[in-house]
């Protein structure tokens, strides 16, 4: 059974740095063409793609906020972690991860309750 | 970047009712297509992947058509656990965009 769960500071304030963690369970960070994707979703907002690690370390960055994304995996540790830069409240938002499966269309077929962070001062 | 657009934004159904939504690409996707159902305070959760193919674990009930641009989600006996936000998304090529999503809800 696969279980993705994120954590992190339910509370930033502006400028600060965000970091989050997603800890899987139930499939490996090593397994050929699985990935693992964050996604986040303001109050009332539709889902946003924010960035996408694969097995072999290949990442992939939303454009309009590449400058202020990393995505890291340790495979180990069964955790992939975000950190995003320069915290505004417009970032306020429910955070997600998903799996990624093996599968051509990078579809997320299981995701993590979310975690949702306020960014005010 | 390519755009997503759905329609209607929001549709009000009876229980039992056919219920069709319709996702458009900016450009060709070719099948890179999915289909999620969101309740509120929760995850969305996967229906449909590469435009057709039913996740398991998912009624029948549900089903994805379309190829390149144009694509539908048709619910053909709409249930009381069906009402909620659907939102499809592409895969074809990154930033992997949602469309804005559709409400159902009870007439």
């Amino acid at each position: 059974q696969i279980t993705l769960k994120e954590s992190g500071p339910t509370l930033v304030k502006p400028t600060q740095t965000l970091t989050l963690t997603c800890t899987i369970s139930g499939f490996s960070l090593s397994t050929n063409g699985v990935g693992v994707g964050w996604i986040r979703q303001p109050p009332g907002k539709a889902p946003e793609w924010l960035a996408l690690i694969y097995w072999d370390d290949d990442r992939r960055y939303s454009p309009s906020l590449k400058t202020r994304l990393t995505i890291t995996k340790d495979s180990s540790k069964n955790q992939v972690v975000l950190t995003m830069t320069n915290m505004d409240p417009v970032d306020t938002a429910t955070y997600f991860c998903a799996h990624r499966p093996v599968h051509y269309s990078s579809h997320f077929d299981q995701w993590g309750q979310g975690t949702l962070v306020t960014v005010s001062s | 970047d390519i755009q997503m657009t759905q329609s209607p934004s929001s549709l009000s159904a009876s229980v039992g009712d056919r219920v069709t939504i319709t996702c458009r690409a900016s450009q060709s996707i070719s099948d890179y297509l999915n289909w999620y159902q969101q309740k509120p305070g929760k995850a969305p959760n996967l229906l449909i992947y590469a435009a057709s193919n039913l996740q398991s674990g998912v009624p029948s009930r549900f089903s994805g058509s379309g190829s390149g641009t144009d694509f539908t989600l048709t619910i053909s006996s709409l249930q009381p656990e069906d009402f909620a936000t659907y939102y499809c998304q592409q895969t074809y090529s990154t930033p992997l965009a949602f469309g804005p999503g559709t409400k159902v809800d009870i007439k």
